[in-house]
């Protein structure tokens, strides 16, 4: 069954400490990874996808299909990245169709 | 430009009332997207259009609910005899392309069912 995994509803971290928000995923084909972020009283928005690899606001994610994983990273936390971050899947060539993680909350402490 | 815009943004229905929420894409958008988001979870994919066809409504969690989008552009999710389980922020987004590409969301429509 196809499935993305988020074990942490909650990450809390100190201003300027490394960030990973963990992700692994169960997809019976080829995988599109993205993560999307919902900032407090925003809409959900696209922060990155692992097919174009690039790194925005400081984020970086890899996909690792041996682990099944595409956990997102950042080495230096800012107050401005807390927020809620939820991973999603998509076929590269089945594409109609999203899954979503349940989210993880990143609350950075000053 | 506007963003994906959605109506109403809230909407109280007593157990068995229908209601229609009505999301507007982005213009010039191929796909659409409908979600439903419990409390505490992540969205659910309940349906996928491209332009005006209806490829994927694998999602839909019964008959009670429909969706359309007849010409290509605004879309209306429609729920008949709402139940409590209903209960959920309903989000809409769009992108561009027929194929996998950037979702731009709307802010959603919170639905409570009495």
């Amino acid at each position: 069954a196809q499935r993305v995994t988020q074990p942490e509803k909650l990450l809390s971290v100190f201003k300027g400490a490394p960030v990973e928000l963990k992700c692994n995923y169960s997809y019976s084909g080829s995988p599109e990874l993205f993560w999307y972020v919902q900032y407090s009283r925003q809409r959900l928005q696209l922060l990155l996808r692992h097919i174009s690899r690039e790194s925005i606001k400081g984020f970086t994610a890899d996909l690792n299909k041996g682990e099944t994983s595409f956990h997102l990273k950042k080495p230096f936390a800012q107050e401005e990245d807390s927020a809620m971050y939820y991973c999603a899947l998509t076929g590269q060539y089945n594409f109609n169709k999203f899954y979503f993680g349940s989210g993880t909350k990143l609350n950075v402490k000053p | 430009g506007a963003g994906v815009s959605q109506s109403p943004r809230y909407k109280v229905a007593k157990r068995g009332q229908d209601v229609a929420l009505r999301c507007d894409p982005i213009s010039g958008h191929v796909s659409l997207f409908w979600y439903q988001q419990a409390l505490g979870q992540g969205p659910e994919f309940l349906t996928y259009f491209q332009n005006e066809a209806q490829l994927d409504k694998s999602g839909l969690p019964s008959d009670r609910f429909f969706a359309e989008r007849p010409e290509g552009s605004v879309s209306t999710l429609k729920i008949q005899r709402t139940q409590q389980e209903d209960s959920a922020v309903y989000l809409c987004a769009s992108s561009l392309l027929a194929r996998t590409d950037t979702q731009y969301f709307g802010p959603g429509t919170r639905l409570t069912v009495l």
